[in-house]
Order: structure tokens, then sequence, then C-alpha cells
């Protein structure tokens, strides 16, 4: 199967820095989505994105499929943000299942 | 008006024994999905079942067992509860991935809020 990676593994910010996650990706892939894993263990879905930018509040998304990366921006960043952030990704030969990536575990500090 | 649901949220047991969990989503999708997240995070891709058949099967031993008795409901039943099954379980649905975009929908998954599932 495609093989999901993320990185860094662990960040700590401070309060008010910003970040940038990434999700690399072995093969073509026909979604992506990124999810907030929140510290009481709440799947939340943050992004669909496939390819193309897009921004929702202090996040905002960009995949570039065709070398095969997403990066997921956090600016201003806050103590709601801490959790692990996962990407996962779906495939056009196999619909319906997705991939997820180890996560990056995000500690945003006071 | 939860989206994805899961009963229980907690359930200890001990080994041997035989449980199910039940989800249930009122999104109006096609698709549901079984999750398991290891103590490490890791997400892994149990089961998927669109329209109560299913469509995906990964490599689960038999013990696990889902049953869709309608397109709104997905549960996992295990046999045989093992050690090893200790993790936690996400219920998950979506519209159909293969259709969606040719319906110009661009879906996602939701989650349920997860079963923590602890074997003694």
């Amino acid at each position: 199967g495609i093989q999901v990676e993320q990185s860094p593994p662990d960040l700590i910010l401070q309060e008010g820095a910003n970040s940038t996650l990434r999700c690399n990706f072995s093969d073509s892939v026909n979604n992506l989505q990124w999810f907030h894993q929140n510290p009481w263990g709440q799947l939340i879905n943050l992004f669909y994105i496939p390819s193309g930018t897009k921004q929702n509040g202090r996040l905002s998304a960009t995949t570039v499929a065709t070398e095969r990366y997403s990066l997921l921006y956090i600016s201003s960043s806050q103590t709601t943000d801490s959790g692990v952030y996962f990407c996962a990704v779906g495939t056009t030969y196999n619909f319906n299942k997705f991939y997820f990536g180890s996560g990056t575990k995000l500690n945003v500090k006071p | 008006d939860t989206a994805v649901s899961q009963t229980p949220k907690y359930l200890v047991t001990q080994m041997g024994n035989d449980k199910s969990i039940k989800c249930e989503q009122n999104l109006g999708h096609d698709t549901m999905y079984w999750y398991k997240q290891d103590s490490k995070k890791f997400l892994k891709i149990m089961f998927s079942y669109n329209n109560k058949e299913l469509i995906i099967n990964e490599t689960v031993p038999n013990r696990f067992s889902p049953k869709s008795p309608d397109k709104a409901h997905l549960n996992l039943h295990i046999n045989s509860l093992e050690l090893g099954d200790s993790a936690v379980y996400f219920c998950a649905s979506s519209q159909d991935l293969e259709l969606a975009p040719s319906r110009g929908r661009t879906d996602t998954q939701y989650f349920g809020p997860g079963t923590r599932l602890t074997v003694l």
C-alpha cells in the first residue's frame, strides 16, 4: 500500500509561534485529509485537500499532488492547538480506503 | 444531534470474553468504517462497509466481525478477546468516496468519539 510519512514527529511551540507540518506520500492520491486529534482523543477533520490551497482561520493547507506532499500551516498558535495532527490519503485504485501517517504531536506552551 | 456516535465509550473486560461496540451515524452517509488506534497513536483501517456491504477487510483476525444492519449502523463484535486487542476503536462515516466527485461532492470522513477497550 501507499506509504505516508509525516514530519516532524514531535513539535513544541511557544504560544503565538507559527509552524509547518509536512506529509509525504509515495503514490498518486485522489483524496487527502488533515485531522486534528485533541487531547481528549476526538478526531476532527481540518481540511479535505487533494490538491491546491485552502485556508480556515489560522490554519491553511497546501497539497502539491505532482510532488506528493502536503503542508499544514498553523499561524499564531494557541494552547488549544495542542494534540496530534494526522494526514490521511486515499488512492484512485482503492477508494474508501484511507492510509494514515503516524502523526505530528504538537504541544503549544503558554 | 451527534453525527457519529459510538457506545460504549469505555470497555474493560477479561481475556477470552466476547464484546460488541456499536456505531451509528445520522449524516445519511453511504460508507462506514472501523479503525484501530494503538498505544502509539497509529491509526489503521480494519473494515469498510458501503450500503451494508463489506468492501474493505484488512488483515484482521477472524475474531473481529463487523455487522451492518442498515447503512446508518456498523457494529463491531469481537470474540475471545486477547490482551493485544486493547486499543481505541474509532467508527467513521463518509459519502461513497468513489462516487463523491461525480456527484459534485468533496466529502470527508467524520469520526466517532472512540471506544477505549482494555483487555485484562
